[in-house]
């Protein structure tokens, strides 16, 4: 079965940082992965996915991730974050359910916090 | 076009108690998912439905049924609520893209309390 693990529970970066969330997936075959965020109270939003093809995929909000097999990792980057990035980051791997269901694996989050 | 709604937003209920929670696809989207967020924890897969059929299911016991309209609007049906239902239910609604898998895009989720 797939997993993902997101190690870090919460980060904290100034305004003006670049950001890095780590993100490590266990899946058998070549995976679709995804990000989104979560502001408090809201749904998800998604900010990228990656389905095949180049390894860096850029997003929305300035937010790109970089696929690498190797190390089983889909880690999100940003070069200088925003005040409004504060919000819950999930990385989630795209899998076939029982049935014909695809259904999507969520890490626990990351909560980032920015500081002025 | 409009995005995934859902209903309510917030929902208090007592344990025993039956829940039916809606949602409304995105517009040409004819599969939805349904998910159980509780606090501190990233989302579970409850079930899919797709052209009214159930087509996947994730570890959730039968008390949890679902329904998908014609219109491809869909309902969350919990019976015998228990403390631990207490959770953000999040649908997402995902559409024929022909690029074999297609991205779900969620609504604002309901909030359901279990007392």
């Amino acid at each position: 079965a797939q997993s993902v693990t997101q190690p870090d529970i919460h980060i904290t970066v100034s305004e003006g940082a670049s950001l890095e969330l780590r993100c490590n997936y266990s899946y058998g075959a070549t995976p679709y992965l995804f990000w989104y965020v979560q502001s408090p109270g809201q749904g998800l939003q998604l900010l990228l996915k990656y389905f095949s093809g180049d390894t860096l995929v850029q997003g929305i909000k300035g937010f790109e991730a970089e696929f690498k097999r190797s190390q089983s990792s889909f880690n999100l980057r940003k070069p200088s974050v925003h005040w409004s990035d504060a919000a819950e980051y999930f990385c989630a791997v795209g899998a076939d359910s029982s049935g014909s269901a695809r259904q999507l694996t969520f890490g626990s989050g990351t909560q980032l916090t920015v500081l002025p | 076009e409009t995005g995934v709604t859902q209903s309510p937003t917030h929902l208090i209920k007592t344990r025993g108690q039956q829940v039916t929670l809606r949602c409304s696809s995105q517009s040409g989207h004819n599969t939805v998912s349904w998910y159980q967020q509780a606090l501190g924890q990233g989302p579970q897969f409850i079930f899919q439905y797709y052209r009214e059929e159930e087509n996947g299911r994730g570890n959730f016991p039968p008390r949890f049924s679902g329904l998908q309209f014609p219109n491809y609007s869909s309902e969350l049906n919990v019976n015998a609520l228990e403390l631990d239902d207490s959770a953000l239910y999040l649908c997402a609604s995902s559409g024929p893209t022909g690029t074999g898998w297609e991205t779900q895009y969620f609504g604002p989720g309901t909030r359901l309390l279990v007392l």
